[in-house]
């Protein structure tokens, strides 16, 4: 699997979009880019993937830059409940399953 | 609800004992996996089943057996464990193995081993 690069952490006022970013220089053309979420001690949370395209769902939306080398997951109206830790994965294949970094530790403050 | 239910939630156990962790998903899926979180660390895999069948071992020692009887059902047997075993141990689930397939996680099973 492609290794992602995410900062360890980041603060986002509540009610305003948190962005935040992921770089995967190394991603090859066949490999997904993941979204996962974990709030503390839960099961991680699944929140969006894409190939190419951005990709919008009832949670986030998910840039991907034109060379696919990082993208950037964006939480339009972010509430306190959003404070979680966030998981960059990029996926390739049969068989080949997801790798967790240490992902970003995003604190939404009132 | 992410349609994955594992039990216990929280399991204690000494070092002589053997305990089972279930994991049920009511998804329809047909591939299962154990994963493991130690503190402050990222989340491992250890077991991956696609239509019942063991695809994926990620050199788990074998203190740490899995079952798997049916598709909707995943089960970690333990016995003889380490302290250092402590951990959650989170199930997943998805449609398939392939590329395009997302994980949906359960609540996992704080495991604390005395």
């Amino acid at each position: 699997d492609a290794k992602t690069t995410q900062p360890p952490s980041m603060d986002c006022a509540e009610g305003r979009a948190a962005n935040l970013p992921c770089n995967h220089s190394t991603i090859s053309g066949n490999e997904y880019v993941y979204w996962y979420r974990q709030i503390h001690s839960q099961g991680p949370q699944y929140i969006i993937h894409g190939l190419k395209n951005n990709e919008t769902n009832e949670m986030a939306s998910l840039i991907i830059t034109e060379d696919r080398k990082s993208s950037t997951l964006i939480l339009p109206h972010a509430t306190l409940r959003d404070t979680a830790v966030y998981y960059c994965i990029v996926r390739v294949g049969y068989g080949q399953n997801f790798v967790f970094g240490p992902g970003t530790r995003l604190s939404v403050l009132p | 609800e992410t349609g994955v239910t594992q039990t216990p939630r929280h399991l204690v156990m000494g070092m002589t004992n053997k305990k089972s962790l279930k994991c049920e998903q009511h998804l329809g899926h047909n591939a299962m996996y154990w994963y493991k979180q130690s503190a402050k660390k990222p989340l491992e895999l250890m077991f991956v089943y696609s239509l019942e069948e063991r695809v994926e071992n990620n050199s788990v020692p074998s203190r740490f057996s899995p079952e798997c009887p049916n598709s909707s059902h995943l089960f970690l047997h333990l016995h003889t464990l380490q302290p250092e075993d402590s951990a959650l141990y989170l199930c997943a689930s998805s449609q398939g193995t392939g590329r395009d397939n997302e994980q949906f996680f359960g609540p996992g099973t704080r495991l604390t081993v005395l």
